[in-house]
């Protein structure tokens, strides 16, 4: 069965410092892995998608994310955190069967400081 | 704004109620979604269908749960004889399977409380 683990409930950074926010997955197959984020009264938007091509993997607003086989991680970063960035983010797997059958992560909340 | 719409936003039903929302998905889009979250937790997959057609139920839709999709556009969620359990965020998805990557567009949700 997949399954994605995010490590922190709650991270807060500074404005312009650095995030990252974890995520380990388990899956029986080379997975499909994505990260959502969540902001107040929003729909989810996908910030990126790996699906077996390049393993860095750059999304939207300066987001990217590293596939490691080794480590089952998938690791979200941004250089420089913006007051904008501060939202809930999900880590997701998708069920292998030809639809989007997603399964995901509890969620990190990403506050940011000035 | 042609993303998914989801009515209503919000709903406040007592124990025992029937409640059913509805989920206007992106014109042409054939496959549409449904999931759940609960406070605290990421969304959890329902159902699915493609166009009018119900592929794949989630244990979580006890009998109490029914989805439709007539004719293969808007769609609707009802849930009878609400339980306070059943007090989460309804998100509804649609995606357009044209062979290659398919990408999934949520609605804001609907927000369901049992008293």
């Amino acid at each position: 069965a997949q399954s994605v683990t995010q490590l922190d409930s709650h991270v807060s950074v500074s404005e312009g410092t650095p995030v990252l926010l974890r995520c380990n997955y388990s899956s029986s197959y080379s997975p499909s892995l994505f990260w959502y984020v969540q902001h107040p009264n929003k729909g989810l938007q996908l910030l990126l998608k790996y699906t077996s091509a390049a393993t860095l993997v750059k999304g939207i607003n300066g987001f990217e994310a590293e596939f490691k086989k080794s480590e089952t991680s998938f690791h979200l970063t941004k250089p420089s955190a913006h007051m904008s960035d501060a939202a809930e983010y999900f880590c997701v797997v998708s069920v292998k069967g030809g639809y989007n059958k997603l399964i995901f992560g509890a969620g990190t909340r990403l506050a940011v400081h000035p | 704004d042609t993303g998914v719409s989801q009515d209503p936003r919000h709903k406040i039903t007592k124990r025992g109620q029937n409640v059913t929302f509805r989920c206007d998905p992106i014109s042409e889009h054939n496959r549409l979604y449904w999931y759940r979250q609960t406070l605290g937790q990421g969304p959890e997959f329902l159902t699915y269908f493609q166009n009018e057609a119900q592929l794949e139920k989630s244990r979580l839709l006890s009998d109490r749960f029914s989805a439709e999709r007539p004719k293969g556009s808007f769609s609707t969620l009802e849930i009878q004889r609400t339980e306070q359990g059943d007090s989460a965020m309804y998100l509804c998805a649609s995606s357009l399977t044209t062979g290659g990557d398919e990408k999934l567009f949520f609605g804001s949700g609907t927000q369901l409380s049992v008293l």
